[in-house]
């Protein structure tokens, strides 16, 4: 069956664009996180859905960062007035439940002008 | 929350064993080890995992000190596929959904 997939997978905006970034996880899969990935870095944690619900966004850097999951499957990461700091791959990652292994996307490379 | 620590980089020669380490002296009790690799310009993907014995699967083994403190990824035989970053994940805190990363350890490997 088809993995994660994202969209785009790449993308440029200029400073204060608005930009939303697509998941499509593994169907069934309950659980699904976003990442960030800044170059040489390794991924920082977002944010963390179980089904529809946003059960922690504490990674979020600030209120430009907005995510839902509305029907449990499909994802998008919004990003308001983007930020040259914003600059980065955009992971998105499911897994059957919480603890089991996560499937990452391919990511969606941001760059902020 | 939780840290993790391990070496920015190794080399291994083909064919040999490569013995991966992580520091994570605040792991809560009952918090699984995972351990993930990234390839470039891909997503990381799923390496092993353990709580408190040794694991192994076709990928690798994982040998998890007494204490929890540390552990040890180990591929046995290591191909010029296995060059990657190799990251030792953690939950940040009991309660929460966040894990660390951290930085990794970059595996190069020698033909």
């Amino acid at each position: 069956g088809a993995g994660v997939s994202q969209s785009p997978r790449y993308k440029v905006a200029k400073r204060g664009q608005d930009v939303a970034l697509r998941c499509d996880p593994i169907s069934g899969h309950v659980s699904l996180f976003w990442y960030q990935q800044a170059l040489g870095q390794g991924p920082e944690f977002l944010t963390y859905f179980q089904n529809e619900a946003q059960l922690d966004k504490s990674g979020l850097p600030s209120d430009r960062f907005f995510a839902e999951r509305p029907e449990g499957s499909v994802s998008t990461l919004k990003i308001q007035r983007t930020q040259q700091e914003d600059s980065a791959v955009y992971l998105c990652a499911s897994s059957l439940e919480y603890y089991n292994e996560q499937f990452f996307g391919p990511g969606t490379r941001l760059t902020v002008l | 929350d939780a840290k993790t620590t391990q070496p920015n980089s190794m080399e291994s020669n083909e064919e040999e064993p490569v013995h991966l380490p992580c520091n994570h002296s605040t792991i809560s009790g009952t918090d699984y080890i995972h351990w993930y690799r990234q390839l470039p310009s891909q997503g990381p993907e799923y390496v092993i995992h353990g709580l408190t014995s040794n694991v192994n699967n076709r990928m690798a083994s994982l040998a998890i000190a007494e204490d929890r403190k540390s552990s040890t990824l180990i591929l046995h035989r290591a191909t010029l596929r296995d060059a990657a970053v190799y990251y030792c994940i953690l939950r940040a805190t009991s309660g929460t959904y966040k894990y660390i990363f951290g930085t990794g350890t970059r595996l190069k490997v020698l033909a």
